[in-house]
C-alpha cells in the first residue's frame, strides 16, 4: 500500500474551516484514499472515500488533486467535537487483504 | 452508531489467563477485521475474516487467535496474557468482496488489562 505523510497536529477555530493535508506521492492507480477519524479511544469512525474525484457528504469534502500525489479533508465548519486524530489512508481497489493499515495520522485540536 | 457491536466493553485480567473478545458486524457484511491499539504502537492490524473464512493476518501473535461463527460474529481469544497486552482491542466490518471500495466501520472496542 502507498504510504501517507500528514503533520502530526494542527489547530482549528471554532466555526472556521479545517484543512487537513495529506501526502500519498506513491499512491497508484487502483488506490484509493480514506479518510478516519478517532476521537479520544473511541473507534475510528469513517469520514469519506475517493479516487481521483472531488468527494462531499455531511460530514466532509475531499479534495484529491489532479495527479492524485495529494490530498485535503476539509471540515468546512469545526466545532470542538472534531477535536479528534485524523488519519488519511490508502487502500487498494482489489485483492483479498482488504485491512486498512493506520499511519500516525494529524491531531487536530478546535479551539474555542 | 457504526452498527458494529463490541462486548465487554472492558475487561480486566490478570497476567497467564486466557479472554475472549466478541464482536457483531453490521447487518449484512461479510467481513470482519480485528485491530489492537496501545498506546506506544497506534492501531495495528491482527486478522481479517471473511465468510467463515481466514483472508489476511497482520501483526498477531501466536497465543491469539480468531475465528468468525456461521451467524458472522466473531470471537477474538487472547492467552497467556501478559502485562504487555494492555490495550484497546478494535473489531471492524465491511460488505461482501464485490464492494470492494466500501469502508470499514468500527466498533468502539473493548479496553483489555492486564494485571
Amino acid at each position: 500500500d502507498a504510504k501517507t505523510t500528514q503533520p502530526p497536529s494542527m489547530d482549528c477555530a471554532e466555526g472556521r474551516a479545517a484543512n487537513l493535508p495529506c501526502n500519498h506521492s506513491t499512491i497508484s492507480g487502483n488506490e484509493y484514499v480514506y479518510w478516519y477519524r478517532q476521537i479520544h479511544s473511541q473507534g475510528p469512525q469513517y469520514i469519506i472515500h475517493g479516487l481521483k474525484n472531488n468527494e462531499t457528504n455531511e460530514m466532509a469534502s475531499l479534495i484529491i488533486t489532479e495527479d492524485r500525489k495529494s490530498s485535503t479533508l476539509i471540515l468546512p465548519h469545526a466545532t470542538l467535537r472534531d477535536t479528534a486524530v485524523y488519519y488519511c489512508i490508502v487502500r487498494p481497489r482489489g485483492g483479498s487483504a482488504r485491512q486498512l493499515t493506520f499511519g500516525s495520522g494529524t491531531q487536530l485540536t478546535v479551539l474555542p | 452508531d457504526s452498527g458494529v457491536t463490541q462486548t465487554p466493553k472492558h475487561l480486566i485480567t490478570a497476567t497467564g489467563q486466557r479472554v475472549t473478545l466478541r464482536c457483531s458486524p453490521r447487518s449484512g457484511d461479510l467481513s470482519v477485521y480485528w485491530y489492537q491499539q496501545s498506546l506506544d504502537q497506534g492501531l495495528q492490524f491482527l486478522i481479517q475474516y471473511y465468510n467463515g473464512e481466514e483472508r489476511a493476518k497482520g501483526n498477531i501473535l501466536e497465543r491469539f487467535s480468531a475465528q468468525q461463527f456461521p451467524d458472522l460474529h466473531s470471537e477474538l481469544n487472547l492467552s497467556s496474557l501478559e502485562l504487555g497486552d494492555s490495550a484497546l482491542y478494535f473489531c471492524a466490518s465491511s460488505p461482501w468482496e464485490g464492494q470492494l471500495a466500501s469502508p470499514l466501520h468500527f466498533g468502539n472496542g473493548t479496553r483489555l488489562t492486564v494485571t
